[in-house]
């Protein structure tokens, strides 16, 4: 069974860091292509950064480049979020999701339940 | 980026019913178009890739169709498991952007 568990969330002041991990099971790690989302009431649905399964392709959103680094252990089966310099408006839950390819295209097939961060 | 607009926000329908959700895409995205359902409190599910490949495991009731910038979610015969939010999410480009969401009520 395919599981990803987020930790790492909680409250932290504004200009501060935190850093989520998510740890999955149930698939071969090392061969996805994995992201992190985040949801808020105001703005729905938010990519935030995606790594490559070999970790040589990386990308963040333009809201958080600069302040947030996507990495991966895949001896460790684990996806993490470093984010510092944490503002107000990156109040959250925040998703890793794992990439199923299919044809030309991709979707996000599995999410994990979550991590909430409040910046207040 | 590439902007995604459901229609409408959200409808009431009954158990039974067929209801049918829009989402628009503001340059061309081919058929790189994914549909999911959330639940509060739980996380997104993949319902329909590639706008109209339904997920294993997904009920057939749910479909999905479209090309180019226009797509639709049809949910046939509407099941009290049903009732939640949908979302589309085009993967054509990076970053990956998602519509607002179109909440399913009951009636």
């Amino acid at each position: 069974e395919v599981q990803l568990v987020e930790s790492g969330g909680g409250l932290v002041q504004p200009g501060g860091s935190l850093r989520l991990s998510c740890v999955a099971s149930g698939f071969t790690f090392s061969s996805s292509w994995m992201h992190w989302v985040r949801q808020t009431p105001g703005k729905g649905l938010e990519w935030v950064a995606r790594m490559r399964s070999d970790g040589s392709v990386i990308g963040h959103a333009d809201s958080v480049k600069g302040r947030f680094t996507i990495s991966r252990d895949n001896a460790k089966n684990t996806l993490y979020l470093q984010m510092n310099s944490l503002r107000v408006e990156d109040t959250a839950m925040y998703y890793c999701a794992r990439v199923q390819r299919s044809g030309g295209g991709w979707t996000f097939d599995f999410w994990g339940q979550g991590a909430l961060v409040t910046v207040s | 980026d590439f902007q995604m607009t459901q229609s409408p926000p959200s409808l009431s329908a009954s158990v039974g019913d067929s209801v049918t959700i829009i989402c628009r895409a503001s340059q061309s995205i081919n058929n790189n178009l994914n549909w999911y359902q959330q639940k509060p409190g739980t996380a997104p599910r993949l319902l329909i890739f590639g706008a109209s490949s339904l997920q294993s495991g997904v009920p057939s009731r749910f479909s999905g169709s479209g090309s180019g910038t226009d797509f639709t979610l049809t949910i046939s015969s509407l099941q009290p498991d049903d009732f939640a939010t949908y979302y589309c999410q085009q993967s054509y480009s990076t970053p990956p952007t998602f519509g607002q969401g179109t909440k399913v009520e009951i009636k």
